[in-house]
């Protein structure tokens, strides 16, 4: 079963705009992550913010955790045509269990 | 270490065979999940392990798939029969619970495309 549902499912943008992408879920979490996929290929891991923090950093990468609202956003600034890919939010609760939405996907036209 | 290793990437069978996916996890992860990914239901989450132990087959979708984790370093899920509605990508992935007990990043293997004609 989907944990989290993401908006939008996709996204286009032009080389160098900024890239929001929101995910809303259901439950309580311990933490909440953000992966990336290229076609064909396995999950890469983004970022992880944990329930008790409200906004984290890497890179170009920003991300936002409301847990009163049950939602969190990726945003990916000055995109570039590599960030070209499925963005998904995950879920991490109880016992270990670790569900997906169903993703965003982005397409960063150069 | 090279991740976490799946095989075969590719299978091609036909309806009522068994299909066999193998799993590598990462050394010293102690969670392993097993995912189904297709265009119409995305990301499932099928079966996770901790410590080679099942915790939640909630996701399982009928009594034709089994999993097991004989031991930390391997993993099978098996579909017997399979159906051509089990086409899908079937992806491994591994963690650790280093954190107390919460969730660390988990690292995915490269798939398994099955095709069941």
């Amino acid at each position: 079963s989907q944990q989290g549902e993401e908006d939008p499912q996709a996204l286009s943008i032009q080389e160098g705009e900024n890239a929001t992408m929101n995910c809303s879920y259901k439950t309580s979490i311990n933490n909440l992550q953000w992966y990336r996929q290229n076609s064909g290929r396995g999950l890469v891991h983004l970022i992880l913010i944990r329930s008790n923090e409200r906004e984290k950093h890497s890179g170009r990468l920003r991300v936002t955790l409301d847990t009163s609202k049950k939602s969190s956003s990726l945003l990916i600034t000055a995109s570039r045509a590599a960030d070209t890919a499925s963005y998904f939010c995950a879920t991490g609760g109880g016992g270990g269990k670790l569900i997906f939405g169903q993703g965003t996907e982005l397409s960063v036209k150069p | 270490d090279a991740g976490v290793i799946q095989s075969p990437r590719h299978e091609v069978t036909e309806m009522g065979q068994e299909v066999t996916l193998r799993c590598k996890p990462i050394s010293g992860h102690d969670y392993l999940f097993w995912y189904r990914q297709t265009m119409m239901r995305g990301l499932e989450l099928l079966i996770y392990f901790n410590n080679n132990v099942p915790i939640d087959d909630s996701g399982m979708p009928e009594d034709r798939f089994s999993a097991k984790m004989p031991n930390a370093s391997f993993s099978t899920l098996k579909i017997q029969p399979s159906e051509p509605r089990d086409s899908a990508v079937y992806f491994c992935a591994s963690t650790s619970s280093l954190w107390g007990g919460w969730n660390t990043e988990a690292f995915f293997g490269q798939g398994t495309r099955l095709t069941v004609v």
